[in-house]
């Protein structure tokens, strides 16, 4: 079966923290995304693997395609990181994305 | 370059109406894909168009149908609108056969 699991469900930070975030699925899999979405649902892509590693600004995504598991890492963490962070998943051989159920991240001041 | 792009952003409508929502796709992407987020939920997969064709659909009842027209763009019809149909509704476009997707800003769909 096709399955997404993030973990934690909830995160609540101190502003500076160092952030992780996981995603761990099931079976092989051709790409994975990672999305942020802000209160009101708008929904913006961070980054998309296939292997290793990618840095954007204070966002890194790494993935282990053995471990079939993935991690979005926040470094400095700022209230305006507040979001719900989402791992979506294209598993080998089908088109649509299987969603994670997303982790609600709090950054307090 | 413009990205997905949907329309409308919000929209209500009253029970056992009809609404249709709009997504434009990224330049030179052939697939569209609809997902609904609704209340307290995960994205779930609604419905995948590919050069103009439904190519897979979710587990959804038939109410939900839509199309893709020859510019690639598509629309989402929901027919007899139910309160649980309240959602966010997200699209997505990518080439045929890419693994990369890129999101469109969602329509906010209200049913009262």
């Amino acid at each position: 079966k096709n399955e997404v699991e993030q973990s934690p469900q909830n995160l609540t930070a101190q502003e500076g923290e160092f952030i992780t975030i996981n995603c761990s699925y099931s079976v092989g899999i051709s790409a994975l995304h990672w999305l942020q979405q802000h209160p009101g649902g708008g929904i913006v892509s961070l980054f998309m693997l296939s292997s290793g590693k990618k840095k954007h600004g204070r966002l890194i995504a790494t993935i282990n395609i053995q471990e079939k598991h993935s991690s979005l890492h926040i470094t400095a963490s700022h209230p305006r990181d507040s979001a719900v962070y989402i791992c979506a998943v294209r598993f080998q051989g089908a088109q649509k994305l299987v969603f994670g159920q997303g982790t609600r991240l709090t950054i307090n001041p | 370059e413009a990205g997905v792009t949907q329309s409308p952003t919000h929209l209500i409508k009253t029970r056992g109406q009809q609404a249709t929502l709009r997504c434009s796709p990224i330049s030179g992407h052939t697939s569209v894909y609809w997902y609904q987020q609704a209340l307290g939920l995960g994205l779930q997969f609604l419905l995948w168009y590919d050069e103009g064709e439904e190519r897979n659909r979710g587990n959804f009842p038939p109410r939900f149908s839509g199309r893709q027209f020859p510019n690639y763009s598509s629309e989402l019809n929901v027919n007899a609108l139910e309160l649980e149909d309240s959602a966010l509704y997200l699209c997505a476009s990518s080439r045929r056969g890419a693994a990369e997707a890129f999101f469109g800003q969602g329509t906010r769909l209200t049913v009262v």
